[in-house]
């Protein structure tokens, strides 16, 4: 259960995009489409912000989108605001076997 | 509302056993899947185990196969985690959260977590 990759950081200034990739095997982000991403601010639990790839929970701003290209998953952050500034995570289904891994983090710094 | 709230983390010394409990509200417990998610200090997400809705099935990481049990008790509306074995790098907080999604699971709520640390 190797964790999926994710650049360890990432930023830009308000109302410019981010984009943040998460690099895993055809036995979970390739294999299926239910790669998810998460928030996570510091010292709270982490919040859903995208699931089966492009799906947004209510409540999460569209500014937030999310996309997949072969073993690559992305999320992409359009007209970045001073609170999207935080830790973010993908996940992928990974099989009957291994079941859910986690990437390995990505920390967004808006400048 | 949804509430999820998790007890029962503490310091224990390597080798001894702790068991976790997440208690949730407002919502029909029996309807979800639910999973134990852990984070160690300063470090990223680690998935532990999962539950299916009606208990039927349980799957875990690696990492805690054979040492960790999770169940649930519908009467009680509570996940439980029961660690034996622990070791150093089980040291986290650990996360109890529903499965909002049929297929391929999406952690949509999470409790705020509880502290565990394995030292001697």
């Amino acid at each position: 259960q190797s964790a999926l990759t994710q650049p360890p950081s990432a930023s830009g200034s308000p109302g410019q995009s981010v984009t943040i990739s998460c690099t895993g095997t055809s036995s979970d982000v390739g294999g299926y489409n239910y790669v998810t991403w998460y928030q996570q601010h510091p010292g709270k639990a982490p919040k859903l912000m995208i699931y089966e790839v492009t799906k947004r929970p209510s409540g999460v701003p569209d500014r937030f989108s999310g996309s997949k290209t072969g073993n690559t998953a992305s999320l992409i952050v359009s007209g970045l605001q001073a609170e999207d500034e935080a830790d973010y995570y993908c996940a992928s289904y990974a099989g009957s076997n291994n079941f859910y891994v986690f990437g390995t983090g990505t920390k967004v710094t808006v400048l | 509302q949804v509430q999820l709230v998790e007890s029962g983390g503490g310091a224990v010394q390597p080798g001894t056993s702790l068991r976790l409990s997440c208690a949730a509200s407002g919502f029909i417990f029996t309807n979800y899947g639910m999973h134990w998610v852990r984070q160690a200090p300063g470090k990223g997400l680690e998935w532990v185990a999962a539950i299916w809705y009606d208990g039927s099935k349980q799957l875990y990481a690696d990492s805690v196969k054979g040492r960790f049990t999770i169940s649930r008790d519908s009467s009680r509306s509570t996940l439980f985690l029961q660690m034996d074995n622990l070791r150093g790098e089980d040291t986290a907080i650990y996360y109890c959260a529903r499965d909002d999604c049929s297929g391929g699971s999406c952690l949509a709520k999470w409790g705020r977590g509880t502290l565990v640390t394995v030292s001697s």
